[in-house]
């Protein structure tokens, strides 16, 4: 399988459920990344790592909590979740970046979760 | 000021015409430069990079001004299957931290 793998592609959660998206990526890619999207907003920045190393975290509540178990997989475990976290949450791989360049992304398809 | 500003659109123009989009950009020291294309409830799509002054792919045209701070995307002979988001994309290393901040996208419908 190629491309970069999002599963699972719809979840309803409550807000005291605990449960975990993951990503896949067989492109070769040393970054990977958590977007999050909203209606009307542009994609928010939420984890990368790099080389399996957390490089950023950009501010996100701590009831996301990522894992990068290989250069390969990403995970977003999520737990008492709050309504207005309900979104598309997108994941991205790629080649790491230079000082002065970066490469594409390539995006999954995202989850498009909805916390009740 | 916005980070990345695009103008959200939606422009609306009749199959086989030319559009532009401009998109804005605060830090001057950004350094890469992208277009994607995202449909509806679809994941962003890579469209082109532009490193330099611009690039040209078929009938898509990105070019980057620096010294204004703003990169365009041409489209000649609209498809219909153009239609949909266009987000403009900046990438800024600032040596102790990198990232891509996207615009909130401009819309293109094409019609017959």
């Amino acid at each position: 399988e190629t491309g970069v793998t999002q599963t699972p592609r719809h979840l309803v959660m409550g807000m005291t459920n605990k449960k975990s998206l993951k990503c896949e990526q067989h492109l070769g890619h040393n970054a990977m990344y958590w977007y999050k999207q909203s209606a009307k907003k542009p994609l928010e920045l939420m984890f990368v790592y790099s080389l399996e190393e957390r490089v950023e975290n950009n501010s996100v509540p701590s009831r996301f909590s990522p894992e990068c178990p290989n250069s390969s997989h990403l995970f977003l475990h999520l737990h008492t979740l709050q309504p207005e976290d309900s979104a598309l949450y997108l994941c991205a791989s790629s080649l790491k970046g230079t000082a002065n360049r970066a490469y594409g992304y390539t995006f999954g398809s995202g989850t498009r979760l909805t916390v009740v | 000021r916005k980070e990345v500003e695009q103008d959200p659109g939606p422009f609306n123009v009749p199959e086989g015409a030319t559009v532009a989009f401009n998109c804005t950009y605060s830090n001057s020291a950004s350094q890469s430069f992208f277009w994607y294309r995202q449909d509806c409830r679809k994941e962003p799509k890579l469209l082109m990079s532009v490193y330099s002054s611009g690039n040209e792919d078929g009938r898509f045209t990105a070019q980057l001004n620096r010294a204004s701070q703003y990169i365009s995307l041409l489209i000649r002979d609209s498809k219909l299957s153009d239609s949909a988001t266009y987000l403009c994309v900046v990438y800024l290393n600032t040596g102790t931290a990198s990232k891509l901040t996207f615009g909130t996208g401009t819309r293109l419908q094409v019609t017959l």
